[in-house]
Order: C-alpha cells, then structure tokens, then sequence
C-alpha cells in the first residue's frame, strides 16, 4: 500500500531564506508526482507536476525534484516571501491508478515565511 | 469563475441530521472526484465518476454516504445519519481525460461540523 509522508508538518523561516521541503513515498511504481499548495479556507492549487520519467520542474521560484528509486521528492523554494505562506501537499499517482486517477497525499508542510 | 465550485461551504449539523453537498466541475469535464481532509492531513480519496458513472468507492464511504452525478455534470454527496466523525471538508475535483493532461483541479471545499 502506498504511503506519501512529509516531514516536517510545520516550518518557520524568515523572509528571503532559500527552503526545502521533503516527500517521500513508499513505492516507486508511480506515474507521476504532484506538489500542492493550500491556502486557509481555499482549495489546492497545484503548482507543479512530475511525470515518472522526469528528474524535476521548475516553475518562477519554485523547483521540484523527484527520485523515483529512493522515494522522495524536494520542493524548492528560493528567497521566500511571507505570500509564501501557506501548507505545502505533495500527492502521488501509482502506476496502477494512472487511469483513474486516484491521488494519495501526504499530510502537508505548513509554512510560514516572517517578514 | 469558470473553476470547480462547492455548495455550500460551511455546514453545521447536529449529529443524526442528513446533510447534502453539491460539486459543479468545470465545464466538459469528464471525471469528478470527491475526497475528504481531516485537520492536519491530506485528502484522502472517496470516489470517483466518469461522466455518470460512479465507477469506484473507497472503503472510507460507509453505506451512510451516496454520492450521484445524474447527468455527468453537477455531483451531490449525502451523508445519512451524521455522526461526529464525519466532521471534515469534503473535497470535490475535476479531470479531463483523453487529453494528455493528468491535471486535477480541486474546489475550495465544504467544510461540515457534527455536534
């Protein structure tokens, strides 16, 4: 059975810091990997998508990296902003559910980026 | 907003009450999703239609829950009989297939209490 974790649930760091935040699943028959952003009371907005046979995705400030035979995947953040701020999901589809499309999601980075 | 829409978006019920939901997709969208977060997690998957059809249930739906999408537009989940455990948001998204994009695009959600 798939498992997606995310360590840590929660991170502060002051404004412009450079961050990573870590994901990590179980196992590595996926067909793609995505990272989610949510905001308190709006739904999740994704931000990027890995495919199986990606290494990573950038998009602006964001870099996402994948790793398929170790299980984990990084989001990269460069010179955070408070708008920053918000909790972080990362979700996987396993090669078997490729077509229906049935996400599994770890539990979230919540992060706060300080002014 | 041609987005994934959620009615209503908060719901507070006493705990034996039935309480529906209602999920509009964005437009020709072939697959609808519903999913559950609880405080502190991810979404966890529900179920999933393509066009009308209801075509898998998780084992988190207990026969309490029914969900339908009569036309293969709108969806409603109805919870029968609430109990507290059902306190969480109710997650609805959206998918074209066929289309190269494995892409879901998620509502802002229905929040429901149980007392």
């Amino acid at each position: 059975k798939q498992e997606v974790t995310q360590i840590p649930a929660a991170l502060s760091v002051p404004e412009g810091e450079n961050l990573v935040l870590n994901c990590s699943f179980t196992d590595s028959a996926i067909y793609n990997l995505q990272w989610f952003r949510q905001d308190p009371g709006k739904g999740l907005t994704s931000l990027l998508l890995i495919q199986s046979s990606q290494r990573e995705q950038t998009s602006g400030r964001l870099n996402a990296s994948l790793d398929k035979s170790s299980g984990r995947s990084t989001l990269y953040i460069a010179a955070s902003q408070p708008g920053d701020s918000a909790t972080y999901l990362c979700a996987v589809l396993p090669d078997g559910s490729s077509n229906t499309g049935k996400l599994i999601f770890g539990q979230g980075t919540t992060l706060q980026v300080k002014p | 907003d041609t987005g994934v829409s959620q009615d209503p978006r908060h719901k507070i019920t006493k705990r034996g009450q039935n309480v529906t939901f209602r999920c509009d997709p964005i437009s020709e969208h072939n697959r609808l999703y519903w999913y559950r977060q609880t405080l502190g997690q991810g979404p966890e998957f529900l179920t999933y239609f393509q066009n009308e059809a209801q075509l898998e249930k998780s084992r988190l739906l207990s026969d309490r829950f029914s969900a339908e999408r009569p036309k293969g537009s709108f969806s409603t989940l109805e919870i029968q009989r609430t109990e507290q455990g059902d306190s969480a948001v109710y997650v609805c998204a959206s998918r074209l297939t066929g289309q190269g994009i494995d892409e879901q695009f998620f509502g802002p959600g229905t929040r429901l209490t149980v007392l």
